[in-house]
């Protein structure tokens, strides 16, 4: 089994949609999640950064996670033809945890590709 | 965040050669790190590179296979050695802020 898991997809809606883009992990050790944004033959760009379980907002997009559930989310409201790209979502320990573990090591999910059409 | 420029952005190469990539930052860092992606995969540590020491490599890669330089703060490179088909993929620096990661634009490499 897989410490994250993300449905590949691919993922194809209509402009203006809402998207929902999900990760499972197994690992209660981590503590910090994120999401990057992958445009083709480019490398990945930091879209958000959460912590604590919950519901974090920036603009169109809203992370959400429960660590309970081991589940974390992106949303895209009004999505937008240049929305489309690959979304990975990444997971660390908390430092504490980390043992001897690199402090650069991010698990990724597989990514899911997204297209919005006009 | 950090810019981070990568050269080559991509390469084909034949069996048996290797390949230097190049990483960039536009500020100090402690630790920089290269990343694998391969076609269809996930991205995958490789190592941590520190400047003024060995670099860290993750399980399953090594330093004959990929050798990795960090003379100075804002720089370092990733070699890819005695290269197979199996090595196609896009190396990718990276350099932490905080807790999060910025990526380099990345390097694709296409070996026949």
């Amino acid at each position: 089994q897989k410490e994250v898991e993300q449905d590949p997809g691919p993922l194809s809606v209509p402009e203006g949609a809402i998207v929902s883009l999900n990760c499972t992990y197994s690992n209660s050790a981590f503590q910090y999640f994120m999401w990057y944004r992958q445009y083709s033959r480019k490398g990945p760009e930091l879209l958000m950064y959460t912590y604590s379980s919950g519901n974090k907002e920036d603009g169109r997009f809203t992370a959400q996670v429960d660590k309970s559930s081991k589940y974390i989310s992106l949303f895209i409201r009004d999505s937008q033809p240049s929305d489309s790209a690959t979304y990975l979502c990444a997971m660390r320990m908390g430092l504490a945890n980390a043992g001897g573990t690199s402090y650069g090591k991010l698990t990724f999910g597989q990514g899911t590709i997204l297209t919005v059409h006009p | 965040s950090a810019v981070i420029s990568q050269k080559p952005s991509r390469d084909i190469c034949q069996r048996g050669t290797s390949l230097t990539i190049q990483c960039q930052v536009d500020s100090q860092v402690t630790m920089m790190f290269w990343y694998r992606q391969q076609p269809g995969q996930s991205l995958t540590l490789i190592a941590t590179a520190n400047q003024g020491s060995e670099a860290t490599y993750e399980s399953g890669f090594v330093i004959d296979k990929f050798p990795i330089s960090r003379p100075n703060l804002t720089f370092s490179t990733l070699t890819v050695s005695n290269m197979s088909p199996e090595d196609s993929s896009i190396y990718l620096c990276s350099v932490a802020l905080s807790v999060v990661l910025f990526f380099g634009e990345g390097s694709r490499l296409t070996v026949l």
